[in-house]
């Protein structure tokens, strides 16, 4: 069984820290690993995707994964109210197009 | 321009009713899902199509029956409706492989009474 686990409870941040959010996965053989926004009420959009070791930024946005701790993590740097929403944590291995998801976190930025 | 569209976005009926889903994606990509959002928000795959082939098909019951009459298309069938089936369902597309992004469609808020 492959699984996706994000642990923590909502995440409260004030406007302008940084958010920190988790993801641990169960198979070794995971081979990328994709962090989706889902706002209240809508789908999710993809906001970054990582395959290798390390970290890898887009804007405020960065991923890191460390494939021997099986460990994928999320920064979102000068938090803004509009980053309020789950952040779900997804993770496919080779050969195969499943996506197995998290059950999410979420984050709610304070102005 | 809308990428990946579903029909209807709400649906309200009653327990033991048959109803379908639609979905069409104009992204070009070859594969297909369908995915179940319960109430805890948890996203769960149900079925895969690669070129209108059925390639997943996760322990749902037999009473869901997707079907693709083409690449850009994929419904969704459900017979006999249960409470239980009550959740969000989504639609998404991607090209085929383990690094492709999976694109989401705006989700059928599915209620059975």
């Amino acid at each position: 069984q492959k699984e996706v686990e994000q642990n923590s409870g909502p995440l409260s941040v004030p406007e302008g820290a940084i958010a920190s959010l988790n993801c641990t996965y169960s198979d070794r053989g995971s081979q990328s690993f994709f962090w989706y926004r889902q706002y209240s009420g809508k789908s999710p959009e993809l906001i970054m995707f990582i395959y290798s070791n390390g970290d890898k930024e887009d804007g405020r946005f960065t991923a890191q994964l460390n494939k021997a701790s099986q460990y994928v993590s999320l920064l979102i740097r000068d938090s803004q109210p509009s980053d309020s929403a789950t952040y779900l944590c997804a993770a496919s291995w080779y050969g195969n197009n499943r996506l197995a998801f998290g059950k999410g976190n979420q984050v709610v930025v304070i102005p | 321009d809308t990428a990946v569209s579903q029909t209807p976005k709400y649906l309200v009926t009653q327990m033991g009713n048959d109803k379908s889903i639609k979905c069409e994606q104009n992204l070009g990509h070859d594969t297909m899902y369908w995915y179940k959002q319960d109430s805890k928000k948890f996203l769960k795959i149900m079925f895969s199509y690669n070129n209108k082939e059925l390639i997943i098909n996760e322990t749902v019951p037999n009473r869901f029956s997707p079907k693709s009459p083409d690449k850009a298309h994929l419904n969704l069938h459900i017979n006999s409706l249960e409470l239980g089936d009550s959740a969000v369902y989504f639609c998404a597309s991607s090209r085929t492989g383990t690094e492709e992004t999976q694109y989401f469609g705006p989700g059928t808020r599915l209620l059975v009474l």
